[in-house]
Parts: C-alpha cells; structure tokens; sequence
C-alpha cells in the first residue's frame, strides 16, 4: 500500500496569499495517476486536480498541480475566500487507492 | 448532470451487517465507462478507500476490509450497494459513494454527498 504524508497539517494564511501543499508517497507513484480533492465542512470531497496537473472541470485557474515521483505539489495562487477549506492528494496508480491525511488551510 | 445518492440505516448495531445503496441518477450505470466506488470517512478523519465495482462484474476491495466486503450492482435500478459485515465502533463514518473513470484518467469526479453511519460501541 502506498502511503501519502501531506505537509504541512494546517496552513494559515491571508486571503490574496498564496498556498502551496505538498504530499510525498512512501513509493513512487505514476504522474498520470494523481489528484487532488478539495473538502469544506460537511461536504463530499471535491476533485480539484487530476494526473497530477490537469484541472477537472470548473476548477479555477488558481489552482496548479505539479510533481512527479514521490513528490507532488499542490498551489493556490491568490487564495479567495471560498479555498479555505481542507485538502487530500490521492493516488489511484495502485490499489488499494490511497489518500493523504489532508491539509487544512485556514485563515490568518 | 449525474447525481449519486446514499442511502441506508444510520444506526448498525454491532456485529451486524452494515448496508448502503447508492441511486445514480443523470446517466445510466450501465454505460460501462466507470468504475463505483465506496469511500469512507471517520469524524474528523481522512479518508479511506473501501472498494469500487464495474458493471462488468469485476471488483476490488482494500485489502484492509475485503474479508467482510462486497459491493454489488442492480442495473435495473441505476444502483450499486456496500455490505460490510461484522461492524464495529471502528465502522462509524460518513460513508460517500463515488465515480471513477474506467481508463484511469481521473478518480472521484462526482461524489454522492455522504451518510453518516453510527456503530456504537
């Protein structure tokens, strides 16, 4: 099993800031088969990114995915209100799926 | 617009079998180009992956759970099920159910919006 250790656990920051999140694999992971979910309280996850950097649909441009290997990185680029909220990587090149313990990112 | 819901008990007692369904509605299940999954969230927790099934019949199970897993499909009702017997305190989540495309593309683009089960201890 893959295991995915997101850093850091909490991020406060101002809104107009940005945010960058990182996750790392305990092995390596295809790029192609990485994501990113978005969770606000009380809601299902969201899927924000998808093979590591491609936006699923609707997603604001603000948000960027990158990374390859074990390493993959997460960016908010000036934060709306709306982005705080908590985050999850995830990756599906293996099973069983795997996510990350998530990410919130909170106001300052 | 495809929606998935859940469905089901609220409260399992222990050692009982836990049991949801899920109803997709805005696209026929059938159509063979996804995998549904069922995905689980304790308060406050992260979230693990219990299984997914295609329509074809085949399925997979986290190893952690497959000994008291199935995951089962009714096309005629555009619906999929959980069954997790033997339930424990350690069940109690909220228990979404999820789509997954078939070629790997991308996972979880449409999530039900979740149902809370409770396992008292």
């Amino acid at each position: 099993e893959i295991v995915l250790t997101q850093s850091p656990g909490t991020l406060s920051l101002s809104p107009g800031e940005r945010a960058t999140l990182s996750c790392r694999a305990s092995q390596s992971v295809s790029s192609s088969y990485f994501a990113w979910y978005q969770q606000k309280p009380g809601q299902a996850p969201r899927l924000l990114i998808y093979g590591a950097s491609s936006r699923a649909t609707g997603i604001p441009d603000r948000f960027s995915g990158s990374g390859s290997g074990t390493d993959f990185t997460l960016t908010i680029n000036r934060l709306e209100p709306e982005d705080f909220a908590v985050y999850y990587c995830q990756q599906y090149g293996s099973s069983p799926r795997t996510f990350g313990q998530g990410t919130k990112v909170e106001i300052k | 617009q495809v929606q998935l819901q859940e469905s089901g008990p609220g409260l399992v007692k222990p050692s009982q079998t836990l049991s949801l369904t899920c109803t997709v509605s805005g696209g026929s299940i059938s159509s063979g180009s996804y995998y549904w999954s069922w995905i689980r969230q304790p308060a406050g927790k992260g979230l693990e992956w219990i299984g997914r099934i295609h329509t074809g019949g085949s399925t997979n199970y986290n190893p952690s759970l497959k000994s008291r897993v199935t995951i089962s499909v009714d096309t005629s009702k555009n619906q999929f099920s959980l069954k997790l017997s033997s339930a424990t305190a350690a069940d109690t989540a909220v228990y979404y159910c999820a789509r997954a495309d078939l070629s790997g593309s991308y996972e979880f683009d449409y999530w039900g919006q979740g149902t809370l089960v409770t396992v008292p201890s």
